[in-house]
């Protein structure tokens, strides 16, 4: 089935500093890959997503690529500030069948950026 | 263009009492969903609707009903309260493509 593993946290970064967050996916077929962010008392919204293999998504310093042959789309960023204080989710769209159109969501890394 | 609307923000209920969730979009989309979210869990899919006239059950989907009124609105009901059902819920909504759009969410308490 299709499922999303992602690196736990919490993770606490001064500013400026280097963001990884892992996340392995384990799907049939060709998912769709994203990562959403969540701030503080509000929704998700989507940060970035990748299509296909080797596509790579980007938005607001953010980037990941979708690594098909170790099944990964590990989140980077090269230098987070204060306000990348977030819960971010890694998750998969379903491909086909049953599966089509859903996502499945790891269970989200807490960023917090100190000044 | 509000998006993604959902109502209430909070709710207290006490065990065995119902209530219905409400949830809006005004982007036209064919697909709604319903999520809870727990504490270290992520989001788990309760259900969904594909299209007006069309529901189906997701992963966590005992102790809930849903109804799509209509191209914008599709609501999720509990009948019977229970501790367990104490989550965020958050409505969201797509096209039919990739991206799905979130509501501001539904905190509830069971006590």
């Amino acid at each position: 089935g299709n499922s999303v593993t992602q690196m736990e946290g919490p993770v606490t970064l001064s500013e400026e500093a280097f963001l990884t967050i892992n996340c392995t996916y384990t799907a049939t077929g060709y998912p769709s890959l994203f990562w959403y962010v969540q701030y503080p008392g509000e929704g998700l919204q989507l940060l970035l997503k990748a299509t296909k293999a080797d596509d790579k998504g980007s938005n607001k310093g953010f980037e990941a690529t979708y690594r098909k042959e170790t099944t990964s789309f590990h989140l980077e960023k090269g230098s987070v500030q204060v306000s990348d204080s977030a819960v971010y989710f890694c998750a998969l769209r379903g491909y086909r069948g049953s599966t089509l159109g859903r996502l499945y969501f790891g269970r989200g890394t807490q960023l917090t950026v100190w000044p | 263009n509000a998006g993604v609307t959902q109502t209430p923000k909070f709710q207290v209920l006490k065990t065995g009492q119902s209530m219905t969730l409400q949830c809006a979009q005004d982007m036209n989309h064919n697909s709604m969903y319903w999520y809870r979210q727990d504490p270290g869990m992520g989001l788990r899919l309760i259900y969904y609707s594909a299209s007006e006239g069309t529901t189906d059950k997701g992963e966590v989907p005992n102790g809930y009903n849903v109804s799509r009124l209509n191209k914008r609105e599709f609501s999720l009901r509990l009948e019977s309260a229970a501790p367990s059902q104490t989550s965020v819920y958050f409505c969201a909504s797509s096209s039919g493509g990739d991206t799905q759009y979130f509501g501001p969410g539904t905190r509830l308490t069971v006590l």
